[in-house]
């Protein structure tokens, strides 16, 4: 099936660091939306985009996406312990199922 | 409160056996999702509903069967022809379509064969 490529696949960073990763696709999509996951529970939705050069925030969280519309940045300002865990970015062509990025695992060192 | 609700958390099946996975949501969403986790991996899409009484098959349906006999309701009956059924089963539901079709996800099922 389509794949998004997802990267880094893992980090480990020192507390208080910033985090960038970074999806991209050969194929245009028209929405693109960042989760994450927690150990043993679903994936929870953290931004939404649906605009080429979108830039969005959530708290300490900012996504973009990409002006080409094949790709998309999440990034983590001033990381905490809180924010370990599974982040994983999806993609949707028009009223195509979402497509799915293999996950970026986050490690904090306190 | 509106939500997706995966039943059970926790499930054991013995070798040979189907099971059934529940999945409801109360968001008045078109499309329902099923996914399979595998530890350390990412989402695998094991079969999809845009509307009622249709589903389409995703990357891994083999050994799979669905219903979408409601709306709100979208099981996954994990056949004794899936070889390795053990793994984390995620449903998900979302709008069809245009904008606002974030994908809103249950807690989970965690399956085990034992």
């Amino acid at each position: 099936g389509q794949q998004l490529n997802q990267s880094p696949q893992s980090m480990f960073i020192q507390e208080g660091e910033d985090v960038s990763m970074n999806c991209t696709s050969s194929s245009i999509f028209n929405t693109w939306l960042w989760y994450k996951q927690d150990p043993g529970e679903g994936p929870v939705l953290l931004i939404a985009l649906y605009k080429a050069g979108e830039l969005t925030s959530n708290g300490r969280l900012t996504a973009q996406f990409g002006i080409t519309r094949k790709d998309s940045f999440l990034n983590i300002s001033a990381s905490i312990p809180s924010d370990v865990g599974i982040y994983f970015c999806a993609g949707r062509q028009g009223a195509q199922k979402l497509v799915f990025g293999q996950g970026t695992r986050l490690t904090i060192n306190p | 409160d509106g939500g997706i609700t995966q039943s059970p958390k926790y499930l054991f099946r013995k070798e040979g056996q189907n099971v059934t996975l529940s999945c409801e949501q109360n968001l008045n969403h078109d499309a329902m999702y099923w996914y399979r986790q595998d530890p350390g991996q990412g989402l695998r899409l094991i079969y999809y509903s845009q509307i009622v009484n249709d589903f389409q098959k995703g990357d891994i349906a083999e050994g799979y069967s669905v219903s979408r006999e409601k709306k709100e309701s979208f099981p996954l009956t994990v056949t004794s022809a899936q070889k390795n059924p053990t793994a984390f089963y995620l449903c998900a539901s979302s709008m069809a379509g245009g904008r606002n079709t974030e994908a809103f996800f249950g807690q989970g099922t965690r399956l085990t064969v034992v």
